[in-house]
């Protein structure tokens, strides 16, 4: 399986700045076929289900606002939010579609300082 | 736009067998390359795959759990479901059943049910 390891677990950020959070795969996700990787990021609030935000590494699933932007390449990703808002604070979880079983990171805590 | 609903009993006792569905709206469970995936979350846990089935009815497990498991689709209904065998206290988590869109590749989850529910426990 495919391990997928995010840091930090938890993070504080103002609001207005930016919030970044690294996302590692044990193997590479990049598929040489298509040149794409297979990277998946989605953001949870309590009591809902995941939302994507992110597919193809840093491309933005329609209607997520522009101030969300995935980028990495092969084993490395990274989704930043450029400004935070307070809608924003919530858990975070990349994922990969390589290969099955398709696994996530433990999940990354994003809150308000 | 893709809907799915979960449906299922909340409490189940060990050793018996999890059913759940999943009904699906604004979409077709038979539509030509559509996969239709169960996820759990245990509680304040993260998120685990559990498997797909796709549309032809062909299927793909988490390896760890393929013993106990069984995904089965009935496009009549338009609903796909899940069911797990032998449960125990580790199975108690909240399941989501999830569909893809085709832009953004198989295995990503455009769309998510609430979630349901279900406890293991006599």
């Amino acid at each position: 399986d495919i391990v997928m390891t995010q840091s930090p677990d938890s993070l504080a950020v103002s609001l207005g700045e930016r919030a970044t959070i690294n996302c590692k795969s044990s193997q590479s996700v990049l598929y040489s076929s298509d040149n794409k990787n297979y990277l998946t990021w989605y953001q949870q609030k309590p009591g809902q289900p995941p939302k994507l935000l992110i597919y193809w590494a840093s491309t933005r699933e329609s209607g997520v606002p522009d101030r969300f932007s995935g980028s990495g390449s092969g084993t490395d990703f990274t989704l930043t939010i450029s400004s935070l808002q307070a809608e924003d604070v919530a858990v975070y979880y990349c994922q990969q579609y390589y290969s099955t079983p398709y696994t996530f990171g433990q999940g990354t805590k994003l809150e308000m300082k | 736009q893709v809907q799915l609903q979960e449906s299922g009993p909340g409490l189940v006792k060990p050793s018996q067998t999890l059913s759940l569905t999943c009904n699906v709206s604004g979409g077709s469970t038979s539509s030509s390359g559509s996969f239709w995936h169960w996820i759990r979350q245990r509680p304040g846990k993260g998120l685990e795959w559990i498997g797909y089935i796709y549309n032809n009815g062909a299927t793909k497990y988490k390896p760890s759990l393929e013993s106990r498991l069984s995904i089965s689709l009935d496009t009549s209904k338009n609903q796909f479901s899940l069911k797990l065998n032998s449960v125990t206290a580790a199975d108690t988590a909240v399941y989501y059943c999830a569909g893809e869109n085709a832009a953004s590749g198989i295995g990503s989850f455009d769309y998510w049910g609430q979630g349901t529910l279900a406890t293991v426990s006599s």
